[in-house]
């Protein structure tokens, strides 16, 4: 149990378009789910709580204009990288608390390449 | 601030154990974690510690909590080619969802 699905596994675009990224809870619902960025070789960075049916909360630094989060229901949270450029380049993880309440996983990652 | 710091390499022979260090600054941290890394792939979840337990072990992993010093560490017995991967250590924010992650250590495991 306690499955988080992400999509796509990986994804290349041209500078300047627009990219969705999905995270879903396949077996469980999920009121939050958290986004985070990770840099070559560095650790994850949260990028964004995302919270069904309100705003997300962004951390400081990280452009929401920039960085669309959207938690339209109890299992599905996306992340849309707007006007992408090459600097957008990392890997991409969101995660969901678990049920047992402590701990969260996490899916399985989106490597974005924007050339 | 918070701030979790980790070795950033570890190479140890297939069958030795593997110990990976953690710092952690935040002492109002509720859980510990430990999460692997495969590459290309998401994080899995390898084992926690509640902040007022000492040690935890869990087959060939025992988690080490010392809260005196803020210092965590993972132990990996009869480490194998498998366990080759990087780990990175978290804690948990009092009152919030939030994760500290480590810098994570990259564990290569030499047949």
């Amino acid at each position: 149990g306690a499955v988080v699905s992400q999509h796509p596994s990986r994804v290349i675009c041209k500078s300047g378009t627009s990219v969705k990224i999905e995270c879903r809870s396949l077996d469980f619902q999920a009121t939050t789910m958290f986004w985070y960025r990770q840099f070559p070789k560095k650790s994850l960075m949260l990028m964004a709580t995302s919270n069904e049916g309100s705003k997300a909360t962004y951390e400081q630094g990280v452009e929401k204009d920039k960085f669309l989060i959207n938690h339209a229901s109890l299992t599905l949270s996306t992340l849309t990288v707007t006007s992408a450029h090459p600097e957008d380049s990392s890997f991409y993880i969101c995660s969901a608390q678990n049920r047992q309440g402590y701990g969260y996983t996490f899916g399985s990652g989106t490597r974005l390449t924007v050339v | 601030g918070e701030d979790v710091e980790q070795s950033l390499f570890l190479s140890v022979r297939e069958g030795d154990s593997s110990v990976i260090n953690c710092t952690y600054t935040d002492s109002s941290s509720t859980y510990l974690y430990w999460y692997k890394q495969e590459p290309g792939a998401g994080l899995q979840l390898l084992t926690y510690i509640f902040s007022n337990m000492d040690m935890k072990q869990d087959q060939r992993l025992t988690v080490l909590l010392n809260k005196k010093d803020k210092h965590l560490s993972l132990r990996i017995a009869d480490t194998q080619t498998g366990d080759s991967a990087i780990y990175f250590c978290a804690e948990s924010i009092k009152g919030t969802y939030k994760y500290i992650f480590g810098t994570g250590t990259r564990l290569k495991v030499l047949a």
